[in-house]
């Protein structure tokens, strides 16, 4: 089955940059989403299609993929920015929306 | 623009629940809907998925032949029904919306975008 890998945890200062991996195998060749989940929240969109930003999102977010690896980057980070962060793909072959494991970010 | 989940409760294993999931503030016919589960203190977990006019449904393995996705359009309303409960299947039970407004014949899939409306959940305890 496809399987997303994330770190399970991502440090950074305040005011930093911020960088959250995502990989599988050929993950490039579809589109990845993160979802940032605050505690005792609900999931939050923060990037579509590797690197479109929805309305309201901040534009310190930004997102890429290519080859094997989507990344998450958060520029000045801030300490409202501390979560869980997933990313998400779609698997064509098994119809099947994946969510990989989740990284915590904490800024320090 | 509003999702909100209801139905969950405790429940012995083996027994039946289902889940209630009510659209508001948009066009909800218009898009794939989806049930998404997160047990305590995990990660976030695809259980399925089904287009605007129920033509394609697709589950986890992990819940396949034992829980059923409907939804009702009039009703503005997505359904979880979920037979033979199991322990690990304790859970907050997000429903969420896909992003892309596509309700043509054309429209087959239940995931084009992202979700990008997710209720606020209901948790699922199943425990003897």
């Amino acid at each position: 089955s496809y399987e997303l890998t994330q770190p399970p945890s991502v440090s950074v200062s305040p005011g930093q940059t911020a960088t959250i991996s995502c990989s599988a195998d050929n993950l490039g060749d579809t589109f990845t989403s993160w979802y940032q989940q605050r505690p005792g929240q609900s999931p939050l969109v923060v990037i579509f299609k590797d690197n479109q930003r929805p309305s309201g999102i901040p534009e310190r977010f930004s997102g890429s993929n290519s080859g094997n690896t989507a990344t998450l980057t958060i520029s000045g980070t801030q300490a409202m920015d501390e979560a869980d962060y997933y990313c998400q793909a779609w698997d064509s072959s098994s119809a099947h929306v994946v969510f990989g494991g989740g990284t915590t970010l904490t800024v320090l | 623009v509003q999702l909100v989940e209801s139905g969950g409760g405790l429940v012995q294993p083996g027994r039946s629940l289902r889940l209630s999931c009510a659209g508001s503030g948009f066009t909800f016919g218009h898009h794939g809907m989806h049930w998404v589960r997160q047990a305590p203190g995990k990660g976030l977990e695809w259980i399925a998925g089904i287009n605007w006019n129920s033509g394609t449904i697709g589950y986890a393995a992990s819940v396949k032949d034992r829980f059923t996705i409907s939804r009702d359009n009039a009703k503005n309303s997505l359904y979880l029904q979920m037979d033979s409960l199991r322990v690990e299947d304790t859970a907050l039970y997000y429903c969420a919306r896909d992003s892309l407004q596509c309700y043509s014949p054309s429209c087959y899939r239940y995931y084009y975008d992202s979700l990008d409306v997710w209720g606020q959940g209901t948790t699922v305890t199943v425990s003897s």
